[in-house]
C-alpha cells in the first residue's frame, strides 16, 4: 500500500492555466507538507498543514493555494501558471511530536509549463 | 541564502569501500539533522538522523557524524553496495519542525 500518493505524476500545461495536484496519505499522520524541487535540485518547503490548519506558509506567490479537506489530504491548487512554476512538487506527511522531522514523501509530480 | 550546503554534487565509490557524504550548515538554531535518500522518480526516504546533543549515530551500515563547532555533518556508508546508488539529501531542522534541505549528492557505487 502506498503511504503517500500524489496525482498526477506528470502534468504538462500551458501558461495561464489553473491546475491542481492531489495528495493523500494513509499513515494516520496529522501534518502534511508541500515542497518544490527547483532546477537547482533544492527541496524547499512551501506549506505545512496540521489538522487542517495552515502552520507554515513560506514566501510563495498567492497563485498557490493549499486545500486540506481532511487531515489525510492536502491538495495544491495553482492559478495562472507561469513558466517559472515548472518544477517537481513533493507532498509529505509526518506525525506530530518528537518524530515530526521524519517526513514521508510522495513520489512527486513533475509540472511542466509551456 | 543556502543554510544547508552539500558542496559535492556527485561521488563515485567502488563496491565494498566506504562512502563519505558531507554537509555544512550555517544556522546555529538547527538542532536536528537528517539524511534522506532518493531514487529516480521516487520521493526522498528518511535514512538516519542525529540530534545536536550527540556527535554520532549508527544504524547498520550507516553512520552520521556531527561536528557542531565546525557546523559540519557527514554520512558514512560501510561497506557501500550498488543498491546504495542514489541522491542523498542532508536536511536540518530547528526544534524538529521545518526541514531545510541541501541540494543533494549523487552517489554512484561501482560494482
Amino acid at each position: 500500500d502506498t503511504a503517500v500518493s500524489q496525482t498526477p505524476k506528470y502534468l504538462v500545461t500551458q501558461m495561464g492555466n489553473d491546475k491542481s495536484i492531489k495528495c493523500e496519505q494513509n499513515l494516520g499522520h496529522d501534518t502534511m507538507y508541500w515542497y518544490k524541487q527547483d532546477s537547482k535540485k533544492f527541496l524547499k518547503i512551501m506549506f505545512s498543514y496540521n489538522n487542517k490548519e495552515l502552520i507554515i506558509n513560506e514566501t510563495v506567490p498567492n497563485r498557490f493555494s493549499p486545500k486540506s479537506p481532511d487531515k489525510a489530504h492536502l491538495n495544491l491548487h495553482i492559478n495562472s501558471l507561469e513558466l517559472g512554476d515548472s518544477a517537481v512538487y513533493f507532498c509529505a506527511s509526518s506525525q506530530a511530536g518528537g518524530r515530526s522531522y521524519e517526513q514521508y514523501f510522495g513520489p512527486g509530480t513533475r509540472l511542466t509549463v509551456t | 541564502d543556502q543554510q544547508v550546503k552539500q558542496n559535492s554534487p556527485s561521488l563515485s565509490v567502488q563496491e565494498g569501500r566506504i562512502s563519505i557524504l558531507n554537509c555544512d550548515y550555517t544556522n546555529s538554531m538547527f538542532d536536528y539533522f537528517l539524511w534522506y535518500k532518493k531514487y529516480p522518480a521516487e520521493g526522498p526516504t528518511f535514512l538516519i538522523s542525529i540530534s545536536s546533543i550527540k556527535d554520532k549515530n549508527e544504524d547498520g551500515r550507516f553512520t552520521v557524524f556531527l561536528n557542531k563547532s565546525a557546523k559540519h555533518l557527514s554520512l558514512h556508508i560501510v561497506p557501500s553496495q550498488p543498491g546504495d546508488s542514489a541522491v542523498y539529501f542532508c536536511a536540518a531542522s530547528p526544534l524538529a519542525r521545518q526541514l531545510t534541505f541541501g541540494s543533494g549528492t549523487q552517489l554512484t557505487v561501482l560494482p
